[in-house]
């Protein structure tokens, strides 16, 4: 169990277009999910909190305008990079808590790799 | 505030060597989580283990096992013999409480290449 399924694993865009990424726990219910950004050969960077119905938590930095997050059910969060620019290029990784088991876990999805033109 | 170093940029083996990843933490809180994950090739983070900063107990599946000391607050991560499917990068993660409580600080990150 604890799969995460995020969609697509690959985007190529022009710029100035917005791009939505899905992330989906199958198998499980997830009031907390978790964006983060890596750069090639770097770590994780974690962009926000997604909390299903009510607004997510952005870190320091991060343009909650630029990278609109949806969490509108349990099992389902979204991140729209909203007129993306190159330097939105990147891998985005969603993760899940999954709910009851009080670990801490976080599971991850395959991440998306954005390219913006 | 907490932080996580894994001071190996890169490590290269051969096929059947031990290897050890460190990792070294810094929290002020007494109540914490630390967690090993794998990002091989493809991205997706693969959960290894979970300890909690009350157990101190040593963790041994299959190949991997993993030394917790508080004392020097170190996560040590350890392959034994091996395979080139282990390649990958490995990164190192803690929880603590407060106001950060469920955020991952990850470390920077260890690459692991195993060489046939």
């Amino acid at each position: 169990g604890a799969v995460v399924s995020q969609h697509p694993s690959r985007v190529i865009c022009k710029s100035g277009t917005s791009v939505k990424i899905e992330c989906r726990s199958l198998d499980f219910q997830a009031t907390t999910m978790f964006w983060y950004r890596q750069f090639p050969k770097q770590s994780l960077m974690l962009m926000a909190t997604s909390n299903e119905g009510s607004k997510a938590t952005y870190e320091q930095g991060v343009e909650k305008d630029k990278f609109l997050i949806n969490h509108a059910s349990l099992t389902l969060s979204t991140l729209t990079v909203t007129s993306a620019h190159p330097e939105d290029s990147s891998f985005y990784i969603c993760s899940a808590d999954k709910d009851g088991d009080a670990k801490n876990i976080q599971y991850f999805g395959a991440g998306t790799r954005l390219s913006v033109l | 505030a907490q932080k996580v170093t894994q001071a190996q940029t890169e490590i290269s083996v051969v096929e059947k060597e031990d290897v050890t990843l460190d990792c070294v933490y810094e929290t002020r809180d007494t109540t914490y989580y630390l967690f090993w994950y794998k990002q091989p090739p493809s991205g997706e983070l693969v959960f290894l283990i979970r300890r909690n900063s009350f157990d101190e107990q040593n963790e041994i599946s299959g190949r991997y096992s993993w030394n917790f000391q508080k004392s020097t607050s170190s996560f040590n991560f350890t392959i034994t013999a091996s395979q080139v499917v282990d390649s990958a990068v490995y990164f190192c993660a803690l929880i603590t409480g407060g106001t950060s409580y469920g955020k991952l600080t990850f470390g920077q990150g260890t690459i692991l290449t195993v060489h046939p």
